[in-house]
């Protein structure tokens, strides 16, 4: 599986848009991107998954660009519930398990 | 989607001693995992939990330290045996999603702290 690096930490303010890049060099043809989200003293929570271009939900949007080496989640307008740890995996169906890598603490402040 | 439960939620125990924690799901899956989250860290995958076979260990857990069963599609149990301080973590249990198995649906955790 294709390792991914991302940033430790990142703060920003309320209202902001708060965009976090995850860089997989070694990504294979099968392999998909997905993010997690994990508030404190709670189990991670799916919010996105993309393969190639632009993928949009209620929650966040997915930038991929062509060569799929690295991927950008992006939250609008951040509040201070979406502070938490954000996951970049990338995910080929080995028997459904995944590989979590460091994340990236996202503090939102007034 | 799928509900999880675990059983304990949190636990304080003794050195030398096992704790067995439980994963309820609300619907049958074939597949279940189980996760550790030691403090401060991300998670790692400590097996996978089929039912009606044994479970596939990741490489550094053994079955005798984390011994699982898989009774039936909607039930798991991990144990922690002879534990020790270093195995006070989080320990989550998950279910892939029935049509995207790449979606996994987390439980709430248990969080033991040993003495």
């Amino acid at each position: 599986l294709a390792k991914t690096t991302q940033p430790i930490s990142m703060d920003s303010y309320e209202g902001q848009e708060v965009n976090i890049t995850c860089s997989h060099n070694n990504i294979a043809t099968n392999d998909y991107i997905t993010w997690y989200q994990q508030f404190p003293s709670q189990g991670p929570r799916f919010i996105i998954q993309g393969y190639k271009t632009k993928v949009t939900n209620e929650v966040a949007s997915l930038f991929i660009p062509a060569d799929r080496k690295s991927s950008t989640l992006s939250l609008p307008r951040v509040s201070l519930s979406d502070t938490a740890v954000y996951y970049c995996l990338v995910k080929r169906n080995q028997g459904g398990k995944l590989i979590f890598g460091q994340g990236t603490e996202l503090s939102v402040k007034p | 989607s799928a509900v999880i439960s675990q059983k304990p939620s949190r636990d304080i125990c003794q050195r030398g001693t096992s704790l067995t924690i439980q994963c309820q799901v609300d619907s049958q899956v074939t597949m279940m995992f189980w996760y550790r989250q030691q403090p401060g860290q991300s998670l790692t995958l400590i097996a996978t939990a089929n039912q009606g076979s044994e479970a596939t260990y990741e490489s550094g857990f053994v079955i005798d330290k984390f011994p699982i069963s898989r009774p039936n599609l909607t039930f798991s149990t991990l144990t922690v045996s002879n534990m020790s301080p270093e195995d006070s973590s989080i320990y989550l249990c998950s279910v892939p999603d029935r049509a995207f198995v790449e979606t996994q649906y987390f439980g709430p955790g248990t969080r033991l702290l040993v003495l």
